[in-house]
């Protein structure tokens, strides 16, 4: 099965900074990942799709790169409602897929 | 509204089985696919199951592969998820989710229920 490393696993930032998140695959994987904030209590929301694509209605201060085994997601500047947890996906493997383990953001 | 119940939830002994249940309304449930995804207390998220539209792709994380099944009844709008040969490992909040295509090779959940908590201790 791929495996996908997420790291950091937290981090504490303040508002207005830049924040970059990174997710490696075990093997390549092209563009197939995506990108998901949770908040708690909530669905993971989709905010990257094919690595770097935007979903509609996300805020473009986020941003995706990446293809084959090493992907990033970029705050550009954090703002107070991003305080969440990240999570990459991976679908390459279809029909199996593959979450990495997660960045939670918190407040510095 | 579309709305996903999770239940069958509870606990169970190690090498014992469960069957999970999500009930669907609000939507058209035999055109979309569904997911399990399960959550280990202060754990992050882990795909456990999918099964497309009309049940010809279905794909389990190797930790559940050959102990548990996923299946639906489209006609009951309803999606299961069959646990047997259960370990600790597998204690976890379970939650239904939708995905927005008929097959998952694009995964985009939206939405997911509250979840149904499984515990396997003795």
């Amino acid at each position: 099965d791929i495996q996908m490393t997420q790291s950091p696993s937290s981090l504490s930032a303040s508002v207005g900074d830049r924040v970059t998140i990174t997710c490696r695959a075990s093997q390549g994987i092209r563009n197939d990942l995506g990108w998901y904030q949770q908040k708690p209590g909530k669905a993971p929301k989709r905010l990257i799709y094919a690595a770097s694509s935007l979903q509609s209605g996300v805020p473009s201060r986020f941003s995706g790169s990446g293809s084959g085994t090493e992907f990033t997601l970029t705050i550009s500047s954090l703002q107070p409602e991003d305080f969440a947890t990240y999570y990459c996906l991976q679908h390459n493997s279809y029909p199996q897929l593959t979450f990495g383990g997660g960045t939670k953001v918190e407040i510095k | 509204e579309v709305q996903l119940v999770e239940s069958g939830g509870g606990l169970v002994q190690p090498g014992r089985s469960l069957r999970l249940s999500c009930a669907a309304s609000g939507f058209t449930f035999d055109d979309y696919a569904m997911h399990w995804v399960r959550q280990a207390p202060g754990k992050g998220l882990e795909w456990v199951s999918g099964i497309s539209w009309n049940s010809g792709s279905i794909g389990y994380a190797d930790s559940v592969k050959g102990r548990f099944t996923i299946s639906r009844d489209n006609a009951k709008n309803s999606l299961y998820l069959q646990m047997n040969s259960l370990r600790a490992e597998d204690t976890a909040l379970y939650y239904c989710a939708k995905d927005i295509g008929h097959d998952y090779g694009d995964p985009n959940f939206d939405p997911w229920g509250q979840g149904t908590l499984v515990t396997v201790s003795s």
